[in-house]
């Protein structure tokens, strides 16, 4: 079974400051995922990757197969980015495509 | 635009009732997943479907019936065997495995 941990739990920054949250899984996996939640609850897909690195706009998501280890960052955060950060992983042979998800993170970021 | 539809945003059951939560997309996407949230635990499977008229047990399906009669809608039941029903709940769909995860915007379910 896969264990995904994510750190930190929680994350409080200023406005503007470089944010980073890990993830760490035990497994090979075929892909990982990093979602968003916002406080209403509903969950948006940022990135899917299997490998290096994807950017979009001033999120930064990488993964290191080696050490099973991938990093979501934001640049210059911004209080709109406050919200649960999910990391979750897809197993090889697992429950038709079902994923395996992290705890959360839960970034506040303050004006 | 394509996505996915949950409804009720909010639900409020009495003890030893059966509610049925609402999932609708129209991605044309074969895969449908149930998940359940709880304060301070991540996304736990319910139950899934590949395919119209199939799906399996997820990790805690106990007390959760489904049904996958078109392909755009995957119901979840809540009935009363389910102990701890108060909490709330994801609805997701794929393509297929290794391909994007596209989310509901989930309902909460309180359990009076």
């Amino acid at each position: 079974k896969n264990e995904v941990e994510q750190s930190p739990q929680n994350l409080t920054a200023q406005e503007g400051e470089f944010i980073t949250i890990n993830c760490s899984y035990s497994v090979g996996i075929s892909a990982l995922h990093w979602l968003q939640q916002h406080p209403g609850g509903g969950i948006v897909s940022l990135f899917m990757l299997s490998s290096g690195k994807k950017k979009h706009g001033r999120l930064i998501a990488t993964i290191n197969i080696q050490e099973k280890h991938s990093s979501l960052h934001i640049t210059a955060s911004h209080p709109r980015d406050s919200a649960v950060y999910i990391c979750a992983v897809g197993m090889y042979g697992g429950s038709q495509g079902n994923l395996i998800f992290g705890k959360g993170t839960k970034l506040s970021v303050k004006p | 635009d394509g996505g996915i539809t949950q409804s009720p945003k909010y639900l409020f059951r009495k003890e030893g009732q059966n509610v049925t939560l609402s999932c609708e997309q129209n991605l044309n996407h074969d895969a449908m997943y149930w998940y359940r949230q709880d304060p301070g635990q991540g996304l736990r499977l319910i139950y899934y479907s590949q395919i119209v008229n199939d799906f399996q047990k997820g990790d805690i399906a106990e007390g959760y019936s489904v049904s996958r009669e078109k392909k755009e809608s995957f119901p979840l039941t809540v009935t009363s065997a389910q102990k701890n029903p108060t909490a709330f709940y994801l609805c997701a769909s794929r393509d297929r495995p290794n391909t994007e995860a596209f989310f509901g915007q989930g309902t909460r379910l309180t359990v009076v």
